[in-house]
């Protein structure tokens, strides 16, 4: 019963390239998550989508990012023209409702480095 | 998210029961205390939520006061892979949903051996 997947766990990119994260839920679970945590800090929600929906971006940057989890597939955190202070751990968590108590199940993060 | 309140940082004893307190004195009816640690720069990990009981799990207690203004996360018995940052959250309920899970700086535990 694999946990949340995330990869790649190391991502190296150069100033201006693209980053793309990708994130597997765990089996049965329909709700996606993606936090961002630079270095020395805490960690700071960005994007909570539902299959096929964004349904809070309240914490994305308005520009150069984006998120989607389509109805086949990970959900795929997409970073454009990076810039070094996008370099930070990305974690990706999912849950099987939000109905009463909701349990997020962290992956293992995927670390971004912009040189 | 009702605002939570936690020491910076803690120390306890290896082998020793750890006692993490978290204020929420802002908190709704319907609104769950969870507790998360992260070790070292792994991924967050859940520990336990409550609501209005106390709750005990194969990992660590908690205890809900019955105004539920605060709680306290228990380690029975700490270990030094227990050192880590705790965080306690109670993320707002609306619209029959719950929101998102809003970290704050949480207690850093040092386990000593």
């Amino acid at each position: 019963n694999a946990g949340v997947m995330q990869n790649p766990r190391h991502l190296v990119r150069r100033r201006g390239q693209e980053a793309r994260l990708r994130c597997s839920p765990m089996k049965g679970h329909s709700h996606v998550y993606w936090y961002r945590q630079l270095p020395e800090e805490g960690l700071k929600f960005m994007v909570y989508l539902q299959k096929e929906n964004i349904i809070d971006e309240s914490g994305m940057p308005k520009e150069r990012f984006s998120a989607e989890f389509p109805k086949e597939g990970p959900s795929i955190l997409r970073i454009q023209q990076v810039v070094r202070g996008d370099s930070a751990a990305y974690f990706c968590a999912s849950s099987p409702t939000i109905s009463g108590a909701n349990v997020l199940t962290f992956g293992a993060g995927s670390r971004l480095t912009v040189l | 998210d009702a605002k939570t309140t936690q020491p910076p940082s803690m120390d306890c004893a290896e082998g020793r029961a750890a006692n993490l307190p978290c204020n929420h004195s802002t908190i709704s009816g319907n609104e769950y205390v969870y507790w998360y640690r992260q070790i070292h720069s792994q991924g967050p990990q859940y520990i336990i939520h409550g609501l209005k009981n106390n709750e005990t799990n194969e990992m660590a207690s908690l205890i809900i006061t019955e105004d539920r203004k605060s709680s306290t996360l228990i380690l029975p018995h700490a270990t030094l892979r227990d050192t880590a940052v705790y965080y306690c959250i109670a993320p707002s309920y609306y619209g029959g949903s719950q929101g998102n899970l809003i970290f704050g700086k949480g207690t850093k535990l040092s386990v000593k051996p």
